[in-house]
């Protein structure tokens, strides 16, 4: 069963333009949630992490937030570049785990058009 | 430059052979992963490492293993590959597999079971 469902699927949006993707997860119980992003080829790379109840974090052009009630977070992408085209995946450590044990989305491509 | 490396990055191999991919990373990092990521699907994590010679099964362990002998160095072993191992394989590493520690990916292994 998937625990990190995440949405739209797919994204297409014009330069410039902001956008909001989301991520819900049945993960329990929940340490921490990170933001990746993953250029098409590459391996995935940090955006931000979230780790308290109604945490907001912020990173430049990203920013997230986190509603651990809800156990769901937003990623915003403000004013965006083409650049940004990539696919932007949630993970989720599961604070049961001694290892910490990542739960991962399968991702949110977004492509950004001129 | 904190850094994970992974060799090869593309292989090709028939069924029945034995597959090799290996992982490196500079950051004397305690905790090293091996996942793979299939299309529409989230990573899947096969193996995690906590040190030399100190490695548990992640969620799909059937048909790989792995060696640790170095803590700079994890690598995957496919005995007798099969058709279905075809993926993406990452390594990562994290400062501890405990915590809010970051993990740090590789650029990839784009392996090709024919």
């Amino acid at each position: 069963k998937t625990q990190v469902e995440q949405s739209p699927q797919s994204l297409v949006v014009r330069q410039g333009e902001n956008c909001v993707l989301q991520c819900n997860y049945s993960v329990t119980p929940d340490n921490h949630l990170r933001w990746f992003k993953q250029d098409t080829g590459k391996g995935l790379v940090s955006l931000t992490v979230l780790v308290h109840e109604n945490d907001k974090t912020s990173n430049g052009r990203y920013s997230a937030t986190l509603d651990k009630d809800a156990k769901h977070s937003t990623l915003h992408i403000t004013a965006t570049l083409l650049d940004d085209t990539a696919t932007y995946i949630c993970v989720v450590v599961d604070r049961g785990s001694a290892l910490g044990r990542l739960h991962f989305g399968a991702g949110t491509q977004l492509i950004v058009i001129p | 430059d904190m850094k994970v490396t992974q060799m090869p990055r593309y292989l090709i191999k028939r069924m029945g052979e034995n597959v090799l991919l290996e992982c490196g990373q500079d950051m004397s990092h305690e905790t090293m992963y091996w996942y793979r990521q299939d299309p529409g699907l989230g990573l899947q994590l096969i193996y995690i490492s906590y040190d030399v010679d100190s490695n548990s099964e992640g969620d799909i362990p059937k048909g790989y293993r792995v060696s640790r002998k170095k803590r700079e160095h994890f690598s995957l072993i496919l005995d007798s590959a099969k058709t279905n191992q075809t993926s993406v394989y990452f390594c990562a590493s994290s400062l501890s597999g405990t915590g809010v520690y970051e993990q740090y990916f590789g650029p990839g292994t784009r392996l090709t079971v024919l």
